[in-house]
């Protein structure tokens, strides 16, 4: 069966600080993969999508970066966080594209201070 | 910009009633889904009806799906207290997206 994990499970980090949040799936090959982010009691956005190894797509322009180094790994950074990056960070697979079923990892929810 | 509206917006309800969770959409769909989110969790998928469907049963869950009124609907029927939760509709775009609304927030008491 297929997982999907993401740490760290929480994270606290300073304003200016670097981020690096790891996401890997297990038990599929060449899925798409997804980064969303979740402000408190609001909806999911979506941050970054890929379809394959090196391909990126961004859809807001914002402080962060998306990388995809393996087929089953994805890779959230930012350079200096902002205090406005603070929110929960929710990785994703799915099998095809076209907006088909999504399959979500625990998250991580990041307070920038 | 969020594609899917829910509402209510909060809805509490007393164990064993049903409990309905209507979504709005604005644009062409390939189809509608329904995620569930416990609190300080990822979301985890309930279902999923195509463009060309009009209604779909799963256990005790119920969706309609109106493409004339972009609209859809979750019925869950016999709540319990472990259906408290955040319940998001998402509409599948042509293409690899998925736009989540801002969610209904269920509240079962017991």
């Amino acid at each position: 069966s297929q997982t999907i994990h993401q740490w760290p499970a929480t994270l606290v980090q300073p304003v200016g600080s670097p981020l690096s949040l790891e996401c890997t799936v297990e038990g599929t090959s060449n899925p798409n993969l997804y980064w969303y982010r979740q402000a408190a009691g609001r909806g999911l956005q979506l941050l970054f999508y890929s379809v394959g190894i090196g391909q990126i797509s961004s859809e807001v322009p914002q402080n962060l970066s998306a990388s995809r180094p393996q087929d089953r790994q994805f890779i959230l950074s930012s350079k200096k966080l902002l205090l406005s990056d603070s929110g929960f960070y929710l990785c994703a697979w799915s099998v095809n594209g076209g907006g088909e079923t999504q399959y979500f990892g625990p998250g991580t929810r990041l307070l920038v201070l | 910009s969020q594609q899917g509206e829910e509402d209510p917006q909060a809805l509490s309800i007393q164990e064993g009633e049903n409990a309905t969770m209507n979504c709005s959409y604005k644009t062409s769909i390939n189809n509608l889904q329904w995620y569930r989110q416990n609190s300080g969790r990822g979301l985890v998928h309930l279902i999923l009806i195509r463009s060309n469907e009009r209604e779909k049963h799963s256990g005790r869950l119920r969706v309609t799906l109106d493409t004339s009124k972009k609209s859809s609907s979750l019925l869950i029927t016999a709540s319990r207290a472990a259906d408290t939760a955040s319940y998001f509709c998402a509409t599948g775009q042509y293409g690899n997206k998925l736009v989540f609304g801002a969610g209904t927030i269920l509240r079962v008491k017991s």
